[in-house]
């Protein structure tokens, strides 16, 4: 599977969108763009992925560059309790199997300021 | 949505003692599980793959003897942390991804077990 690379950690004011980069300039044609999260003490939670269109669903907004080498996940209007790490996974995705590994590198700490 | 139970949430026990961990699908049937650890400040490490109905594999420097994993059903995998010793203390987090003829399922996660040996 690609590598990702995202930064450490980022600060956004709450009620303003949080947008979180993450670099996979080795990915291939055939890999997903997932993203999770993870709240302090909790199982990460699944937010979103696609392949190379936009994506949008009821927590966040998926923007997969044109090459396909980077990626931003927006939380468009971010509250206190979007502080968690956040997590760029590429991978395979093999529809039809449940037997695909995801791999966490260290993620993004994101801080929602009051 | 998807549901992922673990259960416990939280063990103390003594050194020595072996601790069951269970993972279950709550609402829907998953052929594969899988079980990653976390230390403190660190990411998740997957330590093993589990499949229903056959033996699980195991990621490489994690011994499959310590780490008994079964996986009886479509909707429940337990995993053994035989003869636990205060290195074993950790966060276990369980995953699941559900059967779908099509689509893009992504794979759901219970909440942990935090273990603490004594």
């Amino acid at each position: 599977d690609a590598k990702t690379t995202q930064p450490p950690s980022m600060d956004c004011a709450e009620g303003r969108a949080a947008n979180l980069p993450c670099n996979h300039s080795t990915i291939s044609g055939n890999e997903y763009v997932y993203w999770y999260r993870q709240i302090h003490s909790q199982g990460p939670q699944y937010i979103i992925h696609g392949l190379k269109n936009n994506e949008t669903n009821e927590m966040a907004s998926l923007i997969i560059t044109e090459d396909r080498k980077s990626s931003t996940l927006i939380l468009p209007h971010a509250t206190l309790r979007d502080t968690a790490v956040y997590y760029c996974i590429v991978r395979v995705d093999i529809s039809n199997f449940g037997n695909e590994k995801l791999t966490f590198g260290t993620g993004t700490r994101l801080t929602i300021i009051p | 949505g998807a549901v992922v139970s673990q259960h416990p949430s939280w063990v103390i026990c003594k050194s020595g003692t072996s601790v069951k961990i269970e993972c279950r699908s709550l609402d829907f049937q998953a052929t594969t599980m899988f079980w990653y650890r976390q230390f403190p400040k660190q990411s998740l490490m997957l330590m093993a793959t589990s499949n229903e109905g056959s033996k699980a594999t195991y990621e490489q420097g994690v011994e499959k003897d310590k780490f008994l994993i079964n996986h009886a059903s479509l909707t429940l995998s337990t995993l053994t942390v035989t003869s636990a010793h205060p290195e074993d203390s950790s966060f276990y987090i369980c995953s699941a991804r559900a059967i779908r003829d099509s689509g893009h399922q992504p794979q759901h996660f219970g909440d942990g077990t935090r273990l603490s040996i004594l």
